[in-house]
């Protein structure tokens, strides 16, 4: 069946700019996730939805980020103002039922802030 | 101290080797340990899992934790071409995992 799927693939913006990210989650996934990958550095948690819930928002690095996710479903992440250090593959995740260790990822969106 | 410790020194072994990969934690509230595995421009995919300290095996694959001394580790048998990729260790709990850098592993053919 369909994974996790997200657009763009990869995003060069320049600074200052805003940008959107966008996530399909596997079709009934009650959970979704948004980390993201800087190079050496790992993945770092970001935000958290989990069904009709308040989003856990505590690995948001700063006010320029937010997310939302519409009907349950689809989650766009915005990056507001963006600055270079932004740079980094955005990666999503969906759970079924909201247990970490049955996330399913995506294959990231990769951000270049010039 | 980082929540999560995972030298991300890349790895090169000849085909056949073992390959050794470990980790270590701060936080004994950790319920799950994971390893992914990510091959290149993708996203990780989830290679192992465990719950409780001792090994658990998968085929080539062998993932042992040790809850007392807060260790973890991944151990490949006769490592593949195919096995090159990005490992990374996870740990849960709370609905939230946490992540190692990473090591890069290449198994030379």
């Amino acid at each position: 069946g369909a994974g996790v799927s997200q657009s763009p693939s990869n995003k060069v913006t320049e600074k200052g700019k805003d940008v959107e990210l966008r996530c399909d989650p596997i079709s009934g996934h009650t959970a979704l996730y948004w980390y993201r990958q800087s190079l050496g550095q790992g993945l770092e948690f970001l935000i958290y939805f989990q069904g009709n819930s308040a989003p856990d928002k505590s690995g948001l690095p700063s006010d320029r980020f937010s997310a939302e996710r519409t009907g349950g479903s689809v989650s766009t992440l915005t990056i507001q103002r963006t600055q270079q250090e932004d740079s980094a593959v955005y990666l999503c995740a969906s759970s079924p039922d909201g247990n970490t260790d049955t996330q399913y990822f995506g294959p990231g969106t990769r951000l270049t802030v010039l | 101290q980082k929540e999560v410790e995972q030298d991300p020194g890349p790895l090169s072994v000849p085909e056949g080797a073992i390959v050794s990969l470990n980790c270590t934690y701060s936080n004994s509230a950790f319920q799950y340990f994971m390893w992914y595995r990510q091959y290149s421009r993708k996203g990780p995919e989830l290679l192992m899992y465990t719950y409780s300290s001792g090994n658990k095996e998968d085929g080539r694959f062998t993932a042992q934790v040790d809850k007392s001394s807060k260790y973890i580790s991944l151990f490949i048998r006769d490592s593949q071409p195919s096995d090159s990729a990005t490992y990374l260790c996870a740990m849960g709990g709370n609905n939230r995992l946490a992540f190692g850098k990473g090591n890069q592993v290449v198994v030379i053919p």
